[in-house]
């Protein structure tokens, strides 16, 4: 069974950047399954923010396309989220999360890392 | 972006009951929807996918329906494990964009 896990610092200062790191287990990145980040918001609105394909293209939410990047180390099998100039207002829950090709539907989620954006 | 509205914002019902959470989407999404249940401190967990197909391992109290741009997830006789929050996904274009979520309780 896929899972997946992120990691990284749970406090970030206004205008850094936020990075993010999912561990995937139980599968290779490289086949079959697409790669997404996706964040919960105070207030419960979910935003998907972009994915990594198998193949390593990747596909961004126009919202946030100036400053989002998502990259992978195929040898450590997992992946990465970089956010650039954060504010307040991206404190949220990240998850990373996996579907089928082709098939859009997120079955395989971490568990959440709580990130909060303040000085 | 596609926006997906979804009702109610709560509901409180009793053991037992039938409830039905509504998601209706701003255009035609084909059957590209997906329901999640949300636990508390938990990871969101794959309920329906394409509208109508229940996922593996989901009881069969749980029900998808709908097309165009209207669909709905019921829960047939509710248990006390089903209290959490429901929320749809569309996928039938980017980005992929998510209802508001229904917190569903025990009266």
């Amino acid at each position: 069974e896929i899972q997946l896990q992120e990691s990284g610092p749970g406090l970030v200062k206004p205008s850094q950047s936020l990075s993010l790191t999912c561990s995937v287990t139980g599968y290779t990145i490289t086949s079959g399954y697409d790669w997404s980040w996706i964040r919960k918001f105070p207030g419960n609105k979910m935003e998907w923010m972009g994915y990594i394909s198998y193949s390593g293209s990747t596909n961004y939410n126009p919202s946030l396309k100036s400053r989002i990047s998502i990259t992978r180390d195929t040898s450590k099998n997992q992946f990465f989220l970089q956010l650039n100039s954060v504010t307040t207002e991206d404190t949220a829950t990240y998850y990373c999360a996996s579907h089928l090709i082709l098939r859009a539907y997120f079955d395989y989620w971490g568990q959440g890392v709580m990130v909060t954006v303040s000085s | 972006d596609i926006q997906m509205t979804q009702s109610p914002a709560s509901l409180s019902a009793s053991l037992g009951e039938t409830v039905t959470i509504e998601c209706r989407a701003s255009e035609d999404i084909y059957n590209g929807l997906a329901w999640y249940q949300q636990k508390p401190g938990k990871s969101p967990q794959l309920l329906i996918y394409n509208a109508n197909s229940l996922h593996t391992g989901v009881p069969s109290r749980f029900s998808g329906s709908g097309s165009g741009t209207q669909y709905s997830l019921k829960i047939n006789s509710l248990q006390s494990e089903d209290v959490a929050s429901y929320f749809c996904q569309q996928y039938y274009d980017y980005p992929y964009t998510f209802g508001a979520g229904t917190k569903l309780e025990l009266k």
